[in-house]
């Protein structure tokens, strides 16, 4: 049972216009979450990061946002860039994870000149 | 810093045959994780060590597939004997692993194994 879900596996949007990306957890346990980015025949890269202490964190055109009481998280772009095109996972880590981390399946978004 | 170092890059190889890949973390950390990537799963662990200590191998599918960590520059993923199913991109990752909460993982760029 996967415990991070991204449930749309591909998302398509025009340049300089909003992308937003959805991830849900099911464990109650996770308290930190992350994003990353993977281009093809690279490694992911981390991109931004949220505590469970906040519902929301912003680096530039990237802003993370978390519902603790849905169990829900989500990434904006804004405005998206055809180099943002790319597979971005969402993580999640808890305390009592030790060093591990929860993988979702990946969304991997287009953005269209 | 070079970063997560992975080798080879590309791996294909027969059924049967014992492949191994290799990870250098980045030095000065502790914790050394190696996943794998498919399409049907995503990004799964497969096994992660601390000080060169295995914590977690849950994600190991069976007994073919084995990790070693001799010193804290170094680890091997080894699976002995390869099926076709194997086929995937393996991923080695590292983390300071001083439990801080703003903890993140570095990626290598990957190994594309080929079973045929």
């Amino acid at each position: 049972d996967q415990q991070v879900k991204q449930n749309s596996p591909s998302l398509s949007v025009q340049e300089g216009r909003i992308s937003i990306l959805n991830c849900d957890y099911t464990n109650s346990m996770f308290d930190y979450f992350l994003w990353y980015k993977k281009y093809p025949a690279e490694g992911p890269t981390f991109l931004i990061s949220i505590s469970s202490i906040k519902d929301k964190n912003e680096d530039g055109r990237f802003t993370v946002f978390l519902n603790k009481s849905a169990k829900h998280l989500s990434l904006h772009i804004v405005p998206s860039q055809p180099g943002d095109s790319a597979v971005y996972f969402c993580a999640a880590s808890g305390r009592n994870y030790g060093q591990n981390f929860v993988f979702g399946p990946g969304t991997r978004l287009s953005v269209l000149p | 810093d070079a970063g997560v170092i992975q080798s080879p890059r590309h791996e294909v190889t027969e059924m049967g045959q014992e492949v191994t890949l290799r990870c250098k973390p980045i030095s000065g950390h502790n914790s050394l994780f190696w996943y794998r990537q498919t399409m049907m799963r995503g990004l799964e662990l497969l096994i992660y060590f601390n000080n060169n200590v295995p914590i977690d191998d849950s994600g190991m599918p069976e007994d073919r597939f084995s990790a070693k960590m001799p010193n804290a520059s170094f680890s091997t993923l080894k699976i002995q004997p390869s099926e076709p199913r194997d086929s995937a991109v393996y991923f080695c990752a590292s983390s300071s692993g001083q439990g801080r909460t703003n903890e993140k993982l570095f990626f290598g760029s990957g190994t594309q194994l080929s079973v045929l």
